[in-house]
């Protein structure tokens, strides 16, 4: 079975600071991995995904992700945030043709 | 990827009463997923429905409570019943495609 945590509930940041969101997942079998954006009252909406090849995966609105199985991390960064960017991130795994867990979820504020 | 069409997008219902939720994707799936977010909180996947078969639910969910149909490989209900208060959240659909995984666009419920 897999699993994934989010260690951050919260992370305030400055706008145009970098950011980066921490995701650990666990899973006994090889992994697919995303993370979705929320914004206030709207649907779930894709930023990335790691399903094989390059362990550098760049995503949407700027951000990327680095999938470390030493680790079992897939932190999403990126480098210069925007007001914009406020909303809740998601971290979810899939063993792949299966069920798609999701994290807690960390709620990124970004500061003018 | 897919598009899934999700019905109704609200509602607000008495407390003991039941109501079914429609998801129509565009094209024929093995898996259909629903999910469950509650206010402030993750989603967290109440059952996977494949066609032909009974639904496979999640450890707090049970049948009796959260009935899935699934006629089809384009087509699946869930229903929340005898709801009360508790049952106040968002619940969305989901598959699974070459891409990644699609979500409906979310039924918000509100038992009052």
């Amino acid at each position: 079975a897999q699993s994934v945590t989010q260690l951050d509930s919260q992370v305030p940041v400055f706008e145009e600071a970098p950011v980066e969101l921490r995701c650990n997942y666990s899973s006994s079998v090889s992994v697919y991995l995303f993370w979705y954006v929320q914004y206030p009252n709207q649907g779930l909406q894709l930023l990335l995904k790691y399903l094989s090849g390059s362990t550098l995966v760049k995503g949407i609105n700027g951000f990327e992700a680095e999938f470390n199985k030493s680790q079992t991390s897939f932190h999403l960064r990126k480098p210069s945030v925007h007001i914009s960017d406020t909303a809740e991130y998601f971290c979810a795994v899939s063993g792949g043709a299966d069920k798609l867990i999701f994290g807690t979820g960390t709620r990124l504020q970004v500061f003018p | 990827s897919a598009v899934i069409s999700q019905k109704p997008s609200r509602d607000i219902c008495q407390r003991g009463t039941s109501l079914t939720i429609q998801c129509q994707v565009d094209s024929q799936v093995t898996m259909m997923f629903w999910y469950r977010q509650q206010p402030g909180q993750s989603l967290t996947l109440i059952a996977t429905a494949n066609q032909g078969s009974e639904a496979t639910y999640e450890s707090g969910f049970v049948i009796d409570k959260f009935p899935i149909s699934r006629p089809n490989l384009t087509f699946s209900t869930l229903t929340v019943s005898n709801m009360s208060p508790e049952d106040s959240s968002i619940y969305l659909c989901s598959v699974e495609g070459l891409d990644g995984y699609t979500f409906g666009s979310g039924t918000r419920l509100t038992v009052v």
